[in-house]
């Protein structure tokens, strides 16, 4: 069964905006990954938290995560048209004793400039 | 640099014919998966390897088989593709699994199947 769920499906900001994804998902994890998707193309690994962090930056990206929540939180500041992409969370499930990260089926975002 | 490669990039194939999909990495990563995605869709697992171990997913077709015959290379073997196998298929790596930094995927940039 599908583990993360993004929300909103679709987001269409201006250049220069905040936009603000979220991720809900069922059952206990062990970390929690954002993946972003240009059309076409594979995806890109943008962050890792572990269950035991809330917080994490890397540049203009800060993920939140709520364990009590089963939430996670991907915001991207001051957007630019390049950032128009496709956005995942991932968690990673017990699997017979391995952890096979899982995706959501992802947040469309358009930046436009 | 380090990656991870899928050829073809585009792959048009006939109704009922067989069709391979290969993925190489320089990465030297454990673990090779590879996923089905669809327009609109979330990537859905079909199968992984751990080193030489391979893990079918439940719900992954018969008609989809996987080959890896060493570290570097993975192959997808679609024995007699359907309409609706027609998708984008993405091969990933990760070091290894199991709650920290190394469950992080690298993925390739996909081959697109189309089935005519």
């Amino acid at each position: 069964s599908q583990q993360g769920e993004e929300d909103p499906q679709a987001l269409s900001i201006q250049e220069g905006e905040n936009a603000t994804m979220n991720c809900s998902y069922k059952t206990s994890i062990n970390n929690l990954q954002w993946y972003r998707q240009n059309s076409g193309r594979g995806l890109v690994h943008l962050i890792l938290i572990r269950s035991n962090e809330r917080e994490k930056h890397s540049g203009r990206l800060r993920v939140t995560l709520d364990t009590s929540k089963k939430s996670s939180s991907l915001l991207i500041t001051a957007s630019r048209a390049a950032d128009t992409a496709s956005y995942f969370c991932a968690t990673a499930l017990a699997s017979g004793g391995s952890y096979i990260p899982t995706f959501g089926r992802g947040t469309s975002l358009i930046v436009h400039p | 640099d380090a990656m991870v490669i899928q050829n073809p990039r585009y792959q048009v194939t006939q109704f009922g014919k067989p069709v391979t999909l290969s993925c190489s990495q320089t990465l030297n990563h454990n673990v090779m998966y590879w996923y089905q995605q669809k327009s609109s869709q979330a990537p859905k697992l079909l199968f992984h390897y751990y080193d030489k171990d391979f893990n079918n997913e439940a719900d992954t077709p018969d008609n989809f088989q996987s080959r890896r015959p060493n570290t570097s290379f993975c192959f997808l073997d679609i024995r007699s593709p359907g309409l609706g196998d027609a998708a984008m298929y993405l091969c990933a790596t990760s070091r290894g699994w199991g709650g920290s930094e190394a469950d992080t995927q690298y993925f390739g940039p996909g081959t697109r199947l189309t089935v005519l």
